[in-house]
């Protein structure tokens, strides 16, 4: 089946650093992949779509230049949550579409958990 | 615009009973619907889906849901539970061949506990 890797799992950085989080399609061809947010005891909120070799579209309310998105390449998404804060601390999970197969279900990555201190 | 209500947020079941976790949508387009599952710190595990034609779909680890599409709700069934199967549980809509990106609109969850 579809395989989505998403790294790294578990992060914890200082307050004003940047994390980049990987997320990699390993056995199909994602032109869209999406990120999510969960907080908590909570259902996963969408933070953008990325479309590969095109700009991330944001949801209502999520700050572009802090949550940097990057699609360069079918199989490849980052998110990148610059100058972060204990408020973004959160478990962050991707989904990627096959390019060639159906447009749904979505795969999902593992999540990661960041922690910023 | 699409949304999802799973009634209650978690349901307790001793082991071997019926499993009823309930999902109702809307959506202003015929819909996709999905149940996932999550266990502790992991990512989301497809359970089954419904897009077209049979109503009642079965999934993975014995469990089946049944669109009702006159009563908006897609609820997962499982006839008997399992240890196993303690984990929370997402309903999911997606707006079909008419929704945008094929974007997907959670419910809040429902927790599933089993009891020995």
């Amino acid at each position: 089946g579809a395989v989505v890797s998403q790294h790294p799992s578990r992060v914890i950085c200082k307050s004003g650093t940047s994390v980049k989080i990987e997320c990699r399609s390993l056995d199909f061809q994602a032109t869209t992949m999406f990120w999510y947010r969960q907080f908590p005891k909570q259902s996963l909120m969408l933070m953008a779509t990325s479309n590969e070799g095109s700009k991330a579209t944001y949801e209502q309310g999520v700050e572009k230049d802090k949550f940097l998105i990057n699609h360069a390449s079918l199989t490849l998404s980052t998110l990148t949550v610059t100058s972060a804060h204990p408020e973004d601390s959160s478990f962050y999970i991707c989904s990627a579409r096959d390019r060639t197969g159906a447009p749904l279900p979505l795969h999902f990555g593992n999540g990661t958990r960041l922690t910023v201190t | 615009a699409q949304s999802v209500t799973q009634l209650g947020s978690h349901v307790s079941v001793s082991e071997g009973a019926l499993v009823l976790l309930r999902c109702n949508y809307s959506s202003s387009v015929p819909p996709y619907l999905f149940w996932y599952v999550q266990y502790p710190n992991q990512g989301l595990q497809l359970l089954l889906k419904y897009t077209t034609g049979a109503t009642l779909v079965k999934g993975i680890n014995g469990f089946e849901a049944e669109f009702k599409k006159s009563e908006t709700s897609f609820h997962l069934t499982k006839p008997s539970a399992h240890m196993s199967d303690a984990a929370e549980y997402f309903c999911a809509v997606s707006g079909g061949s008419g929704g945008s990106n094929y974007k997907l609109t959670f419910g809040k969850g429902t927790l599933l506990t089993v009891n020995p």
